[in-house]
């Protein structure tokens, strides 16, 4: 199965941009990458996803490398209420999703 | 705004006895999906499923769980004879899209505790 590879922690400023990298090397063709995040005693919720192309929304951007062996999820401007687990995950065509050990962002005031 | 529900919120049983989690998808869509999460450790996929049908399935869905959708609202997810590993957080989730490009919209989740 294809694995992700998350820093355990990371820790940003109210207001500043915060990149949170995420290696998945063992990807494959057509593997999607999603984001989810998961704030204490709750379900994850969907933040992005995408497959070849940088990508953006209202939450978040999404850069992939070219050869998509790594992606880093952007958060433009933190805010205390995006203090969460951030999961990268691989997403196959069957729908088997393949979870990262997740970061844990602290975002400090 | 529609959510995906799941009860209960809490289950507790005994090793050996047989549990049923419930989950209410939301209306209109097509997929759904069961994870578990132990204390501590990351959310872990366990099935997919579509037009009443396992999509597709992890290694830790083995033969004693299994996932019915008995009527047009209800998705559940059996564990015929639970074991103390069984303990955890599972978690309903569904989808309108298709699979691989979907978001999924997760639910509240059922804590399982196996005594």
């Amino acid at each position: 199965d294809a694995k992700t590879t998350q820093p355990n922690s990371m820790e940003s400023n109210e207001e500043e941009p915060v990149h949170l990298p995420c290696n998945h090397s063992t990807i494959s063709g057509t593997d999607y990458i999603h984001w989810y995040r998961q704030l204490p005693s709750q379900g994850p919720e969907y933040v992005i996803h995408g497959l070849t192309s940088n990508v953006n929304n209202r939450m978040a951007s999404l850069a992939i490398a070219e050869d998509r062996k790594s992606s880093t999820l952007i958060l433009h401007r933190a805010t205390l209420r995006d203090a969460a687990v951030y999961y990268c995950i691989l997403r196959t065509l069957a729908g088997k999703s393949t979870f990262g050990d997740g970061t844990t962002l602290t975002v400090k005031p | 705004e529609p959510e995906v529900t799941q009860t209960p919120s809490h289950q507790v049983t005994q090793m050996g006895q047989e549990v049923i989690l419930r989950c209410v998808p939301i209306s209109n869509h097509l997929y759904f999906y069961w994870y578990r999460q132990i204390l501590g450790q990351k959310v872990e996929f366990l099935v997919s499923f579509y037009n009443n049908e396992i999509s597709e399935k992890s290694e830790i869905f083995d033969d004693q769980f299994s996932v019915e959708r008995p009527d047009g609202s209800n998705f559940t997810l059996k564990i015929r004879s639970t074991k103390l590993e069984d303990s955890a957080m599972y978690f309903c989730a569904s989808s309108l899209d298709r699979i691989g490009t979907d978001t999924q919209y997760f639910g509240p989740g059922t804590r399982l505790t196996v005594l």
